[in-house]
């Protein structure tokens, strides 16, 4: 059964830094990694989506990567923002007919202290 | 254009009630997810619809928990006999059957 493992729980830095939050699962055979960003009573938002066949993406100051043979991914945040602060939930898929059944890690909380 | 939306987006119930929860997808979008998300826990999945396919129960804990879903859309999951257990944040998701899925705001249950 597919595990995944966010650290750390939660995290509080100065507004300006650059910072990595990490995700580690036990299964590589995924399909694609996900990162999201949960706001309190807005849901969740897609900010990244790696194939299994891709290193990273990039999104302005965001930058995803993976490294599907050690089951590791990481999420790098570029000059935070207060605006930043929210939980960063990474989640992957199993390859095959079964893709759409996510697997979540239980998030890192951010918090951009200005 | 409107998102998915989810309502109520509180509910407190006592222990032995059923509740209902409704999502309204995004209009187009054939794929609808319900996920629960207890406190301090990563998103769980529930079930899937697409289409006019079988749903995918898999993720469903108990024979308590239904959902229905009126062709491409409205969806409504089901709890009877709701334990403490039960509370926790419902999301719920659209998407066209690919890779993106689209989160509504989620209901908060509190099953007292």
């Amino acid at each position: 059964k597919q595990e995944v493992t966010q650290i750390p729980a939660a995290l509080s830095v100065p507004e300006g830094e650059n910072l990595v939050l990490n995700c580690s699962f036990t299964d590589s055979a995924i399909y694609n990694l996900q990162w999201f960003r949960q706001d309190p009573g807005k849901g969740l938002t897609s900010l990244l989506l790696i194939q299994s066949s891709q290193r990273e993406q990039t999104s302005g100051r965001l930058n995803a990567s993976l490294d599907k043979s050690s089951g590791r991914s990481t999420l790098y945040i570029a000059a935070s923002q207060p605006g930043d602060s929210a939980t960063y939930l990474c989640a992957v898929s199993p390859p095959g007919a079964g893709s759409y059944q996510l697997t979540f890690g239980k998030g890192t909380k951010l918090s951009v202290i200005p | 254009g409107a998102g998915v939306s989810q309502s109520p987006s509180n509910k407190v119930t006592e222990k032995g009630k059923d509740v209902e929860l409704r999502c309204d997808p995004i209009s187009g979008h054939t794929a609808l997810y319900w996920y629960r998300q207890r406190l301090g826990q990563g998103l769980e999945f529930l079930i899937y619809f697409q289409g006019n396919s079988a749903p995918d129960k898999s993720g469903l804990p108990s024979d308590r928990f239904s959902a229905e879903r009126t062709g491409e859309s409205v969806s409504t999951l089901t709890i009877q006999r709701t334990q403490q257990e039960d509370s926790a944040v419902y999301l719920c998701a659209s998407g066209t059957g690919g890779n993106e899925q689209f989160f509504g705001p989620g209901t908060r249950l509190t099953v007292l």
